[in-house]
C-alpha cells in the first residue's frame, strides 16, 4: 500500500526555523500538498505544487522536494504556527489520495 | 464566497447505515471534483473518496470501497456519502472538500467544510 511517512512530533523555538518532512515513493512523481490543522478546525492548505502558497499564507512557509522526500519549512516560526501538519499526495495510479500521519509542531 | 456545509452525522449502531450530505455554494459545483476526508478522534486525516464533476470518475480508499458510496447531484449543488455496515472504527469527523488539480502534478483540497461527526456505538 502507498504510504507517506512523517515524524509524529517536532518542536522549534520561537523565531527559529523548522523543517517538517514527508517521505514516500510517489513523491518522486507527484508534488506533496501541505495542510495545517489547528484544534477543532478544518485543515488549511499552506503549500501546494513545487512551492506555492495560497493567498493569505505567510511567506515564512515554503516547500521543497528531493527524491522521495518533500519538506515544509517554516522560517521565523511564530506561536500561531503551532499546529498539526499533514502532507498529502497521490498514489502511483494517480487516482487515490493519501495523507501522511501528521506532524505535531510545538513552538517553544 | 465558497461554502461547504456537511450534515447527516450522528450516533448510529454498529452495522447501521448513514447518509452524509455536503451543500456547496459560491462556486460552479459541477466543475469540480469533490472529496470526502475523515478524521477519527485524536487521529490523522484519512482520504475516503473522490468524485469528478460529472460523476464519470469515482475513487475510494481500498479499505472502504465495499461499504461506502459517493455520489453527487449537480442540480442541487450537493455531495453525498452513503455509509453502510458501519463499524466502531468508522467513528470520525467527516469533511467534504473541493478538489483542485493541475496538469503539472499538484493537487489540493482548497476549501473544506466544518465537518460532521459520525459516532458508531451500541
Amino acid at each position: 500500500s502507498f504510504e507517506l511517512t512523517q515524524d509524529p512530533a517536532v518542536s522549534v523555538a520561537l523565531g527559529q526555523t523548522v523543517r517538517i518532512t514527508c517521505q514516500g515513493d510517489s513523491l518522486r512523481r507527484y508534488y506533496a500538498t501541505w495542510y495545517q490543522q489547528k484544534p477543532g478546525q478544518a485543515p488549511v492548505v499552506v503549500i501546494y505544487g513545487k512551492n506555492n502558497r495560497p493567498s493569505g499564507i505567510p511567506d515564512r512557509f515554503s516547500g521543497s522536494s528531493s527524491g522521495n522526500t518533500a519538506s515544509l519549512t517554516i522560517t521565523g516560526t511564530q506561536a500561531e504556527d503551532e499546529a498539526d501538519y499533514y502532507c498529502n499526495s497521490r498514489d502511483s495510479s494517480g487516482n487515490h489520495l493519501v495523507f501522511g500521519g501528521g506532524t505535531k509542531l510545538t513552538v517553544l | 464566497e465558497v461554502q461547504l456545509v456537511e450534515s447527516g452525522g450522528g450516533l448510529v449502531r454498529p452495522g447501521g447505515s448513514l447518509r452524509l450530505s455536503c451543500a456547496a455554494s459560491g462556486f460552479t459545483f459541477s466543475s469540480y471534483t469533490m472529496t470526502w476526508v475523515r478524521q477519527a478522534p485524536g487521529k490523522g486525516l484519512e482520504w475516503v473518496s473522490s468524485i469528478s464533476g460529472g460523476s464519470s470518475y469515482i475513487y475510494y480508499a481500498d479499505s472502504l470501497k465495499a461499504r461506502f458510496t459517493i455520489s453527487r447531484d449537480n442540480a442541487k449543488n450537493s455531495l453525498y456519502l452513503q455509509m453502510n455496515s458501519l463499524r466502531a472504527e468508522d467513528t470520525a469527523v467527516y469533511y467534504c472538500a473541493r478538489d483542485l488539480a493541475h496538469s503539472s502534478g499538484w493537487h489540493m483540497a482548497d476549501y473544506w467544510g466544518q465537518g460532521t461527526l459520525v459516532t458508531v456505538s451500541s
